[in-house]
């Protein structure tokens, strides 16, 4: 069976820093790959999506970016944060052909 | 502009009983998929029903079924037998291609 991993689970961060979360996939195969954000009391809101490995479609442009390097392998990156990043980031994965999305547990960012 | 709407922020149901969340879409496709997603506090998203919209019948599981009305890009929810369990976020969404579009959500509260 399919499964989707993300981590970390909780991240707090200062303004200014770095950010990496990575979400793997496991169980399938050339996956389609997504990162949404979900500001507190929203919905979700896309950010990236990934048909392939390098293959990366922004939706918002903002001070974040994505990389797929590996084809089960999808990275939400910054360079340096905003206070604005602070939020829930959820990652998911669809088949090729199907239309459900399967989504990570999620990551908590805090940026103080 | 593609966009989800959930006119209901917070909805209420007894134990027991049956609720209706509602969801209206706005789109030029012709094809194109729609999904009710649940999150619970732990913030985990679950899917709980989908729809094709080349389907005139509406999709049913178990206690959850929907009233699509593609002429209204209509798209609501009921839960019958509500259970303390279905309490959570509930979330629209409307998929036309790879992305996918969330409404703002609704909030079910279930009152023992």
């Amino acid at each position: 069976s399919q499964t989707i991993h993300q981590w970390p689970a909780t991240l707090v961060q200062p303004v200014g820093s770095p950010l990496s979360l990575e979400c793997t996939v496991e169980g399938t195969s050339n996956p389609n790959l997504y990162w949404y954000r979900q500001a507190a009391g929203r919905g979700l809101q896309l950010l990236f999506y990934s048909v392939g490995i390098g293959q990366i479609s922004s939706e918002v442009p903002q001070n974040l970016s994505a990389s797929r390097p590996q084809d089960r392998q999808f990275i939400l990156s910054s360079k340096k944060l905003l206070l604005s990043d602070s939020g829930f980031y959820l990652c998911a994965w669809s088949g090729r052909r199907a239309h459900i999305q399967y989504f990570g547990a999620g990551t908590r960012l805090s940026v103080l | 502009a593609q966009t989800v709407t959930q006119s209901q922020p917070e909805m209420s149901v007894q134990e027991a009983e049956t609720v209706t969340l509602s969801c209206t879409y706005d789109t030029s496709e012709s094809d194109y998929y729609l999904f009710w997603y649940k999150q619970p506090p732990s913030r985990q998203m679950i899917l709980v029903i989908r729809q094709e919209a080349y389907k005139q019948q509406n999709a049913t599981e178990n206690r959850f079924s929907v009233n699509f009305q593609k002429a209204a890009k209509s798209f609501s929810l009921k839960i019958s037998d509500s259970q303390l369990g279905d309490a959570a976020m509930y979330f629209c969404a409307y998929r036309p291609g790879r992305d996918m579009r969330f409404g703002a959500g609704t909030r079910l509260t279930v009152k023992p």
